[in-house]
């Protein structure tokens, strides 16, 4: 199976930092990946396919990149309704395995 | 408009049985791969299975192989999730996630769950 390894687990930020989130499989995924965005109580949604590609509706200020064994989700500005749990998957073979989330925090 | 619906869940007994369900409505069901995704209380997301649109691929998480069937009825646009041999490990909120393909095989390449339901809780005690 293939491993995902996000870091940090948590991070503390503030209204407008630029923030990385780093997402690492154990075995090439190829382009293979995808970032969602949970908050408390509510179902994760899709903000990037296929490493890069923003889903429809998601705000401008996410973007993600990386192919292979590495990739970073990246949101330029943070907005209050950022603060969340983010977590990578890779699509590119069964099981499909997340990473363990981060959880993005206000400080 | 675009929705999944999850029924079903409840508190069950180890070793005791349950079927989800999950309803979708407002996009050509049969047009794409469906996914289950479990959710343990205060813990991360664990992917559980997925079937190809037509239902004639499946793949399963190696927690739930040879417990759980996933399953699809394309002519009423619903998607089940038989479990058996419940574990209290198998406690969670239960997704019902529809990827952006179908899943043609091989390989087994997904792209990603751009819908997700509600989520129905099953909650596996004695």
């Amino acid at each position: 199976d293939i491993r995902m390894t996000q870091s940090p687990s948590s991070l503390s930020a503030s209204v407008g930092d630029r923030v990385t989130i780093t997402c690492r499989a154990s075995q090439s995924i190829r382009n293979y990946l995808n970032w969602y965005q949970q908050k408390p109580g509510k179902a994760p949604k899709l903000l990037i396919y296929s490493a890069s590609s923003l889903q429809s509706g998601a705000p401008s200020r996410f973007s993600g990149s990386g192919s292979g064994t590495d990739f970073t989700l990246t949101v330029s500005s943070l907005q209050p309704e950022d603060f969340a749990t983010y977590y990578c998957q890779q699509s590119y073979s069964t099981p499909y395995t997340f990473g363990q989330g981060t959880k993005l925090e206000i400080k | 408009q675009v929705q999944l619906v999850e029924s079903g869940g409840g508190v069950v007994q180890p070793g005791r049985s349950l079927r989800l369900s999950c309803a979708a409505s407002g996009f050509t069901f049969s047009s794409y791969a469906m996914h289950w995704v479990r959710q343990a209380p205060g813990k991360g997301l664990e992917w559980v299975a997925v079937i190809s649109y037509d239902g004639n691929n499946i793949y399963y998480a190696d927690s739930v192989k040879g417990r759980f069937t996933i399953s699809r009825d394309n002519s009423k646009s619903t998607l089940y999730l038989q479990m058996k041999s419940l574990r209290a490990e198998d406690t969670a909120l239960y997704y019902c996630t529809r990827d952006r393909g179908i899943l043609v095989v091989p390989p087994a390449i997904g792209y990603g769950m751009d819908v997700w339901g509600q989520g129905t809780t099953v909650t596996v005690s004695s």
